[in-house]
């Protein structure tokens, strides 16, 4: 299995600022994804980033909003940019590894 | 699209009864399936999965799913549910490869609720 850390854990920002989420994987895997649970809502695919390449993203989402880095094969960042209160949402990010996506704990954003 | 449509948004069970939460996908061919478990301020933990093969699969906790393809369902089952299984239940669908490469699509899950 892979064990998948975030940080931080939670946080309360102030709208008009940024928020960098990081993720760490304690396997190198080619994949890694990130995701938006709104509150009482499922999960929702932002995009997918590959190592050594730029992001994907899903319909709905840009990457002026949601830039992504991807520096290595353990590693990688959300920036959530210029936030609302509408972007107050859980941030989960996961990895392909093994046949398997393995899930973070998730970053828990409130923005007043 | 795929999409995942799950009926039960919430479902009361008692403890030691029997459990089935419902799973409908839509797709053009058979999706690699999954249910995952989220409890309170925990992360998703994955219960099972289908790629191919036995229909019947079975999972951790007691858990199994049955995949039919001609309802395109995917129903999770426990026989004996325990107040610890009280947790948000997630099916979820990969329409690539299903080797860990692509995201997934979830369903808006099903909240479990166990009384005593």
């Amino acid at each position: 299995s892979a064990v998948i850390s975030q940080k931080p854990s939670r946080d309360i920002c102030q709208r008009g600022t940024s928020l960098t989420i990081q993720c760490q994987v304690d396997s190198q895997v080619t994949m890694m994804f990130w995701y938006r649970q709104q509150p009482g809502q499922s999960l929702t695919l932002i995009a997918t980033a590959n190592q050594g390449s730029e992001a994907t993203y899903e319909s709905g989402f840009v990457i002026d909003k949601f830039p992504i880095s991807r520096p290595n094969l353990t590693f990688s960042t959300l920036t959530v940019s210029n936030m609302s209160p509408e972007d107050s949402s859980i941030y989960l990010c996961s990895a392909g590894h093994q046949n398997e996506q393995f899930f973070g704990p998730g970053t828990r954003l409130t923005v007043l | 699209a795929q999409s995942v449509t799950q009926p039960d948004i919430h479902i009361t069970v008692s403890e030691g009864a029997s459990l089935e939460l419902r799973c409908n996908y839509s797709y053009g061919a058979t999706p690699y399936l999954f249910w995952y478990v989220q409890s309170p301020g925990q992360g998703l933990q994955l219960l099972l999965k289908y790629f191919s093969g036995d229909t019947l699969v079975q999972g951790i906790k007691g858990f199994e799913a049955e995949f039919k393809r001609s309802q395109s369902s995917f129903n999770l089952r426990k026989p004996s549910v325990h107040w610890s299984d009280a947790a948000e239940y997630f099916c979820a669908v990969d329409t690539g490869t299903g080797g860990g490469a692509d995201g997934l699509t979830f369903g808006k899950g099903t909240h479990l609720i166990i009384q005593p």
